[in-house]
């Protein structure tokens, strides 16, 4: 089974900090993604990677940066976090190559909220 | 960005009837379909991937519609422990977009 795990569940932290939110798969996906799931809007991409140290912007990558240094581990910067980024953060990691190898496994989700 | 839409429902069904809903796609060269579950505050679960020909798990059968840029879900017999939200995936070379999701609640 593929295990995608993020390093925290819950997080609460303070407007401004710096906040690290780590990714790893075991299963050696290539490809490697950050969404944001808010009511009412679904899932929103932010960041992708289809390789170590490649990255791609989603469609909303302001206010983020990420980090792909090894194959298994995706991390996602909030590098000055602000209340608007209180949400669920959901890391996912897929096989590159075409349906139905590109199906994506997520990890449980890191309820971030920002005071 | 190329758009997948859904019905936000909710669909609210007695237990033991057969639901169906759908799944629209903007991009007519998407390739890839898949239909995902997500129950409240978790995170979303693969249910099944959909095929040219159709696929179908036990109560589930997924179906894609080139013609018409949709792909759908049917449920049969459908229990309580369906509801939850279900999420479409699909696109192609270009990347997969999620749909927001059709929420669907069984009712005893």
């Amino acid at each position: 089974d593929v295990k995608v795990t993020q390093s925290s569940r819950y997080l609460v932290k303070r407007t401004g900090e710096k906040v690290f939110l780590e990714c790893v798969q075991d299963m050696d996906h290539e490809n490697m993604f950050w969404y944001r799931q808010d009511p009412g809007l679904g899932l929103r991409l932010i960041y992708f990677s289809y390789d170590v140290k490649m990255k791609e912007k989603g469609d909303i990558p302001e206010g983020y940066s990420v980090s792909r240094e090894k194959k298994e581990r995706f991390s996602l910067i909030l590098e000055s976090a602000s209340t608007n980024q209180t949400s669920m953060y959901l890391c996912a990691s897929s096989l590159a190559g075409g349906h139905p190898y590109n199906e994506q496994f997520f990890g449980p989700g890191t309820r971030l909220t920002v005071l | 960005r190329k758009e997948v839409e859904q019905d936000p429902g909710p669909f609210n069904v007695p237990e033991g009837a057969t639901v169906a809903f759908n799944c629209t796609y903007s991009n007519s060269a998407s390739q890839s379909f898949f239909w995902y579950r997500q129950d409240c505050r978790k995170e979303p679960k693969l249910l099944m991937s959909v095929y040219s020909s159709g696929n179908e798990d036990g109560r589930f059968t997924a179906q894609l519609n080139r013609a018409s840029q949709y792909i759908s879900l049917l449920i049969r017999d459908s229990k309580l422990s369906d509801s939850a939200t279900y999420l479409c995936l699909g696109g192609g070379a270009d990347g997969l977009t999620f749909g927001k999701g059709t929420h669907l609640i069984i009712q005893p």
